[in-house]
């Protein structure tokens, strides 16, 4: 069965630095990867995601992440932060052909000033 | 606007009542999921449907049910089956099965707190 970690629950930076947030998964078969960002009280909203071709995906808000079959991860990273990315952010995995998402339990991103 | 509504935002439940949560998404997908999200749980998945009149019961389902009468709408009733309700409820739709891309898309949430 699928599953997911995301290794840190908080990740404080300080604004105009740059972050990375960590996800591994584990599956027996080929994969779709997710980041979804969560604003307080709020839906999920896609961030982006790999479903097959170049590993090095862009999505919104200047975030990008990096599917790497053999360490079995999908790192979500962005060069420069700012207060705004102030979220909860969830990696989400779903095998090919399976209609459900598995997630992670979430990272929680502070951005200081 | 194309997109998926939930309400209420806020509900409240009394003990041994069964509250229903609306979702209605008008982006014509087949497919619809039910989640329950808790603090520091990550989301887990209570019920889906992938067509209209048929659902399957996800990781969670005791004390829920369902039904999907309509293609655009999921109900969820939260059933006083259910000893721990309080949390953040989210509705969630997919183009559907077959299709290669099956990207979620969320609803606005509603939280369901407990009198």
């Amino acid at each position: 069965a699928q599953s997911v970690t995301q290794l840190d629950s908080q990740v404080p930076v300080f604004e105009e630095a740059p972050v990375e947030l960590r996800c591994n998964y584990s599956s027996s078969v080929s994969v779709y990867l997710f980041w979804y960002v969560q604003y307080p009280n709020q839906g999920l909203q896609l961030l982006l995601k790999y479903l097959s071709g170049s590993t090095l995906v862009k999505g919104i808000n200047g975030f990008e992440a990096e599917f790497n079959k053999s360490q079995t991860s999908f790192h979500l990273r962005k060069p420069s932060v700012h207060i705004s990315d102030t979220a909860e952010y969830f990696c989400a995995v779903s095998e090919r052909g399976s209609e459900k998402l598995v997630f992670g339990k979430g990272t929680k991103l502070t951005v200081n000033p | 606007d194309g997109g998926i509504t939930q309400s209420p935002k806020y509900l409240f439940r009394k003990e041994g009542q069964n509250v229903t949560l609306s979702c209605e998404q008008n982006l014509n997908h087949d497919a619809m999921y039910w989640y329950r999200q808790d603090p520091g749980q990550g989301l887990r998945l209570i019920y889906y449907s992938q067509i209209v009149n048929d659902f399957q019961k996800g990781d969670i389902a005791e004390g829920y049910s369902v039904s999907r009468e309509k293609k655009e709408s999921f109900p969820l009733t939260v059933t006083s089956a259910q000893k721990n309700p309080t949390a953040f409820y989210l509705c969630a739709s997919s183009i559907g099965l077959a299709r290669e891309q099956e990207t979620q898309y969320f609803g606005p949430g509603t939280r369901l707190l407990v009198l």
